[in-house]
């Protein structure tokens, strides 16, 4: 099956700083990718869909500002997380459509502690 | 609007007995489903899916799930439970035609008692 890639793992920084969250679709193109946070002993949601040559689009309530998608080629998306506070901390992901859309390959997530 | 339900936010059994997590869908076409296990500090780990054909499909470590469209409904279960199957269960659905991303449930975090 198709594999994304998402690095770091965990990261830990100290506020005021920012933070880049990288995807990648190893072996295959993906025009769009999703990211998704999820506060601990919650689930999921939807921030921000990334599209390959085009700005992202955002979810209602997050902050563009704050959460930098940049979508550079068909197989990188980046998250950056800037001015970092410790309210940012959570559990990031993010996941490529599969064909038609119908499935999802999700990235290993990224567990981001701000200090 | 499309949504995903998981009445159950914590569910306890006893290591062997059977387990059954609920999961209610609103998609107005037919929908896609999955259900993903995510054990602490970890990332989501497929379970198994439902695209069409036969409404029981089988997973991995055990599982299988139902779908019912009368009911909306896509339960997922196992006839005997073991203590590593502890952890983060998430019912999704896709929606295809909004470019693929997932709306999930709240999740169901299941205990086993040994």
């Amino acid at each position: 099956g198709a594999v994304v890639s998402q690095h770091p793992s965990r990261v830990i920084c100290k506020s005021g700083t920012s933070v880049k969250i990288e995807c990648r679709s190893l072996d295959f193109q993906a025009t769009t990718m999703f990211w998704y946070r999820q506060f601990p002993k919650k689930s999921l949601m939807l921030m921000a869909t990334s599209n390959e040559g085009s700005k992202a689009t955002y979810e209602q309530g997050v902050e563009k500002d704050k959460f930098l998608i940049n979508h550079a080629s068909l197989t990188l998306s980046t998250l950056t997380v800037t001015s970092a506070h410790p309210e940012d901390s959570s559990f990031y992901i993010c996941s490529a459509p599969g064909t038609g859309n119908t499935e999802a390959f999700f990235g290993q997530g990224t567990r981001l502690t701000v200090v | 609007a499309q949504s995903v339900t998981q009445p159950d936010i914590h569910i306890t059994v006893s290591e062997g007995a059977s387990l059954e997590l609920r999961c209610n869908y609103s998609y107005g076409a037919t929908p896609y489903l999955f259900w993903y296990v995510q054990s602490p500090g970890q990332g989501l780990q497929l379970l198994l899916k439902y695209f069409s054909g036969d409404t029981l499909v089988q997973g991995i470590k055990g599982f299988e799930a139902e779908f019912k469209r009368s009911q909306s409904s896509f339960n997922l279960r196992k006839p005997s439970v073991h203590w590593s199957d502890a952890a983060e269960y998430f019912c999704a659905v896709v929606l295809y035609n909004q470019g693929g991303k997932l709306i999930f449930g709240q999740g169901t975090e299941l205990s086993v008692k040994p």
